[in-house]
């Protein structure tokens, strides 16, 4: 049973749009919400995260909306740009100590 | 300051044979992960290392499987006897403060591991 999951495996956007990624979570015991980014042949890199005290949370052009009551969060980037181009991961973590739960990824494509 | 390193980048080995990957974390990190990612899935949690220490193991999937990290500093990962099924790419990942959970977690390259 997943319990964080990216229903969108891949997603393509024009450069200068806005991205929108999705992630939805079933353990209601989940209260901090991270983002990562993940090249080919390289770890994924911490991008944004976000408290269940919060709603939102922006840094630049990264913006992490946080929906409790949905258990549903979305990552928004804009503008798009090639080099955002990756996989995006979305974890949570709760009270069961530092274990990050991950979704599948989504696949970012950013066309010039 | 050096990431997070891990050896080898790759590994291919034959079914029934044994593996050790290393993960060597930052410099000065007491927590120390272990992570899979099986067939483009997503990313699973292994067990977590507090210095020498096993804090929590129990995403490892089975006795074949025996991580170690003596004296708190660098960890291995050894598979015995190694299944088709353990094939994927597994993830190192190191934070810095013992006791603070959202601690930044700082992911190497990973090792991929090729059963055949």
């Amino acid at each position: 049973d997943q319990q964080v999951k990216q229903n969108s495996p891949s997603l393509s956007v024009q450069e200068g749009r806005i991205s929108i990624l999705n992630c939805d979570y079933t353990n209601s015991m989940f209260d901090y919400f991270l983002w990562y980014k993940k090249y080919p042949a390289e770890g994924p890199t911490f991008l944004i995260s976000i408290s269940s005290i919060k709603d939102k949370n922006e840094d630049g052009r990264f913006t992490v909306f946080l929906n409790k009551s949905a258990k549903h969060l979305s990552l928004h980037i804009v503008p798009s740009q090639p080099g955002d181009s990756a996989v995006y991961f979305c974890a949570a973590n709760g009270d069961a100590g530092n274990m990050l739960t991950f979704g599948g990824g989504t696949r970012l494509m950013v066309k010039p | 300051e050096a990431g997070v390193t891990q050896f080898p980048s790759h590994s291919v080995i034959e079914k029934g044979q044994t593996v050790t990957l290393r993960c060597d974390p930052i410099s000065g990190h007491d927590n120390l992960y272990w992570y899979r990612r099986v067939m483009g899935k997503e990313i699973k949690f292994l067990l977590h290392f507090v210095k020498e220490s096993k804090q929590d193991e129990s995403g490892m999937p089975n006795n074949r499987f025996l991580a170690e990290r003596t004296g708190g500093t660098y960890s291995t990962l050894k598979v015995q006897p190694a299944e088709l099924e353990d094939s994927g790419v597994y993830f190192c990942a190191s934070s810095q403060v013992a006791g603070q959970p959202r601690d930044e977690q700082f992911f190497g390259p990973g090792t991929r591991l090729t059963v055949l």
